[in-house]
C-alpha cells in the first residue's frame, strides 16, 4: 500500500513564525504536491515537485516556499505564517503509470495561526 | 483554465436510498477524470475514467464518463452511514503533471 506521511495532524502558531509542515511518502514517487483545502474552496494547489530539487509554482504559491532534498520527502514552509494561513494542508504523491497519474494522500495537518 | 465543477454542492439522505453525483469538466487535452473519497482526513481513490460509457464498479459505488458531454457521473446504491463523507472528482492538467479538483459534493446518510 502506498503511504504518505505528514509529520503533525494538529498545528498551532502565532502569527509571524516560520512553519514547517513535513511530508514523506514510501513508494518511490517522482511527483510530491502540497495543497490547502477551505471550505468552499476545494483543493488547490500551491507548489508540486516533480524530481529532487525540482520545484513549480501551483495556483497559489504566494506566502510559502517548499523544498524537496530527498526524493521521499517534500517540505513546506512558510517564512511568517499569516492568519488567512489557517487552513488543511494535504500532502499527495504520484507516479506516472501508463500516462495516468493518480495521487495518493497524507491524512492532513490542521494548522491554525492565531 | 481547466475548471472542474461539482454538482450538488451538498446532499442528505436516508440509509438506503440511491445517490448521483456530478461531475463537469472543461479540462485541454483530456486524459482522464478520477473520482475520490474524502471522510475525515486523507482522500482515498475511487475510481480513474478513460473512456466514454465504459461503467466502472466497486461494490455500491459505480461511476460512468461520457467524453461527448464533458461529464461523469458517481452512483452509490443502498447507502450506509459509512458513504457520509465529501466526494470529489478531478482532472490532470495538459501536461499530466497535475490535477485540477472541483469543490466537492459533501455526502451525508442519515441512519
Amino acid at each position: 500500500d502506498v503511504k504518505v506521511t505528514q509529520s503533525s495532524r494538529y498545528l498551532v502558531k502565532r502569527t509571524g513564525e516560520k512553519v514547517f509542515l513535513e511530508c514523506v511518502q514510501d513508494m518511490d514517487h517522482e511527483n510530491m504536491f502540497w495543497y490547502r483545502q477551505d471550505p468552499g474552496l476545494g483543493l488547490r494547489l500551491i507548489y508540486f515537485s516533480y524530481d529532487v530539487k525540482m520545484k513549480e509554482k501551483g495556483d497559489i504559491p504566494e506566502g510559502y516556499s517548499v523544498s524537496r532534498e530527498k526524493k521521499e520527502r517534500f517540505s513546506l514552509i512558510l517564512e511568517s505564517a499569516s492568519t488567512n494561513q489557517t487552513s488543511m494542508y494535504l500532502c499527495a504523491s504520484s507516479f506516472l503509470d501508463r500516462g495516468q497519474n493518480i495521487q495518493y494522500f497524507g491524512a492532513g495537518t490542521r494548522l491554525s495561526v492565531l | 483554465e481547466d475548471k472542474v465543477v461539482q454538482s450538488p454542492l451538498s446532499l442528505v439522505v436516508h440509509e438506503g436510498d440511491t445517490v448521483t453525483l456530478n461531475c463537469s469538466y472543461e479540462v485541454t487535452n483530456f486524459r482522464s477524470l478520477l473520482w475520490y473519497k474524502q471522510e475525515k482526513k486523507a482522500p482515498t481513490f475511487l475510481f480513474m475514467l478513460t473512456s466514454s460509457g465504459i461503467e466502472k464498479k466497486s461494490g455500491r459505488l459505480s461511476s460512468i464518463l461520457d467524453k461527448k458531454e464533458l461529464f461523469s457521473i458517481l452512483n452509490i446504491t443502498a447507502t450506509q452511514t459509512g458513504d457520509s463523507a465529501v466526494y470529489l472528482c478531478a482532472g490532470p492538467n495538459f501536461g499530466n503533471e497535475k490535477l485540477t479538483f472541483g469543490t466537492g459534493t459533501r455526502l451525508t446518510i442519515i441512519p
